[in-house]
């Protein structure tokens, strides 16, 4: 069985300041993904950043990277000079590589507020 | 380059009735995905199919929901005598195979 943890329900960030978001997860998969997923007030979920097990580097997206630490099962999310558009709830999520097992195990969640 | 698509992006039903819920893939994607969302939470996995195939329902209710992904048409998630309880938002995503899945904007199901 899969679990991901998201320890804090909120955060609150002035704009153009950075922020960390954390995760933690746990798997008996050697090989899977992990994603960040953006839910704004519109509800849709958008996909913000993935990061594929098997590689050391850390993935960036623009103003957004990840601190993946394999070992510790750490995922956290670095939002760099945050905008009020970062205003949203984000997922920390878990994908197993293997294809007769690739739901998504989803966190609870964490609500930022980017604050003018 | 239409993405996942999903309707009705609301749906009101009364106790008892049954909502049908629908999504279409993105072009070229065969696997799908339904996840349920309660309200401030995250997304529960439901069910997930390929074509003419349903390869996981183990978050599946065991009564009342069904889903399918015929050769023909969108996916189709359906719940029977509906309940209170049965509110909520429900996304779809699809993939062309392993790696990221893409949503739609979720159908909201509210029950009176």
């Amino acid at each position: 069985a899969q679990t991901v943890t998201q320890s804090q329900p909120e955060m609150s960030v002035q704009e153009a300041e950075t922020v960390t978001l954390s995760c933690t997860y746990d798997t008996s998969e050697n090989n899977y993904y992990l994603f960040w997923y953006k839910q704004p007030p519109s509800r849709q979920m958008i996909l913000v950043i993935r990061q594929e097990a098997y590689k050391q580097q850390n993935a960036t997206e623009n103003r957004f990277s990840v601190n993946f630490q394999k070992a510790a099962k750490s995922f956290s999310l670095k939002i760099s000079d945050s905008q009020l558009g970062d205003t949203a709830m984000y997922f920390c999520v878990l994908l197993p590589f293997t294809g007769a097992n690739s739901k998504l195990t989803f966190g609870k969640g964490i609500t930022l507020s980017v604050r003018p | 380059n239409a993405g996942v698509m999903q309707n009705p992006r609301h749906l009101v039903r009364r106790r008892g009735q049954e909502a049908r819920l629908r999504c279409s893939p993105m072009k070229g994607h065969s696997h799908v995905y339904w996840y349920r969302q309660l309200p401030e939470e995250g997304l529960k996995f439901m069910v997930y199919l390929q074509k003419e195939n349903i390869i996981d329902e183990s978050g599946m209710p065991k009564e009342r929901f069904s889903a399918e992904f015929p050769k023909e048409g969108p996916s189709i998630l359906r719940i029977q005598q509906v309940v209170r309880g049965d509110s909520a938002a429900y996304f779809c995503a699809s993939s062309p195979g392993e790696g990221p899945q893409h949503f739609g904007d979720g159908t909201r199901l509210s029950i009176l």
